[in-house]
């Protein structure tokens, strides 16, 4: 079965400074991984995603991540923080179903605090 | 193109009742996931359906179900209401093409409140 960690539940940076969210995933076959991003009162948007092709990858908003087989991790960065980040970070694994199985299985979630 | 589309947004229901939500999903997509979301419990998957019939099943009890209709628009029904059965309801659709691998597009969101 497919799991997912996320190892923080609170990151605060400052304003213009790096933003690196981790996770840690658990997945019998290749999995697809995704980040996505929730803001107050909002539904989820997708902000990257990992489809066994490059392993570096990049998304929306100036966030990359990368896809460490060996490590089984896919954190989630930013050169420089805007305030305008700040909001709730879900990483995401998935398996192509297999008779019943999981769909997407969503980390606890990383809340994101910019301090201006 | 019009994103998804939830109804309704916001609802009450007291314990006992059962309760129907809507899910409209992006124009061509055939797949619509649902999803609970609490602060306990985190974002869990509920169910997917894909061309009228459900391809996969998370782990909740069989007062959650769901259908879909042949233009891809989905329900979701849970009777007898409970009170932990509060939550935010999302809807995500996808062309359902490649399924596992694909992004999922979110709707706003069902917030459910059962008293």
């Amino acid at each position: 079965a497919q799991s997912v960690t996320q190892l923080d539940s609170h990151v605060s940076v400052s304003e213009g400074t790096p933003v690196l969210l981790r996770c840690n995933y658990s997945s019998s076959y290749s999995p697809s991984l995704f980040w996505y991003v929730q803001h107050p009162n909002k539904g989820l948007q997708l902000l990257l995603k990992y489809t066994s092709a490059a392993t570096l990858v990049k998304g929306i908003n100036g966030f990359e991540a990368e896809f460490k087989k060996s490590e089984t991790s896919f954190h989630l960065t930013k050169p420089s923080a805007h305030m305008s980040d700040a909001a709730e970070y879900f990483c995401v694994v998935s398996e192509p179903p297999r008779g019943g199985a999981d769909g997407l299985t969503f980390g606890k979630g990383t809340h994101l605090i910019i301090q201006p | 193109k019009a994103g998804v589309t939830q109804t309704p947004r916001y609802l009450i229901k007291t314990r006992g009742q059962q309760v129907t939500l809507s899910c409209s999903p992006i124009s061509g997509h055939r797949s619509v996931s649902w999803y609970q979301q609490t602060p306990g419990q985190g974002l869990q998957f509920l169910f997917e359906y894909f061309s009228e019939t459900q391809r996969n099943k998370g782990n909740f009890p069989g007062r959650f179900s769901g259908r879909q209709f042949s233009n891809s628009r989905s329900e979701m029904n849970v009777s007898t209401l409970e009170l932990g059965d509060s939550a935010l309801y999302l809807c995500a659709s996808s062309s359902g093409r490649l399924a596992g691998q694909e992004t999922q597009y979110f709707g706003p969101g069902t917030r459910l409140l059962v008293l």
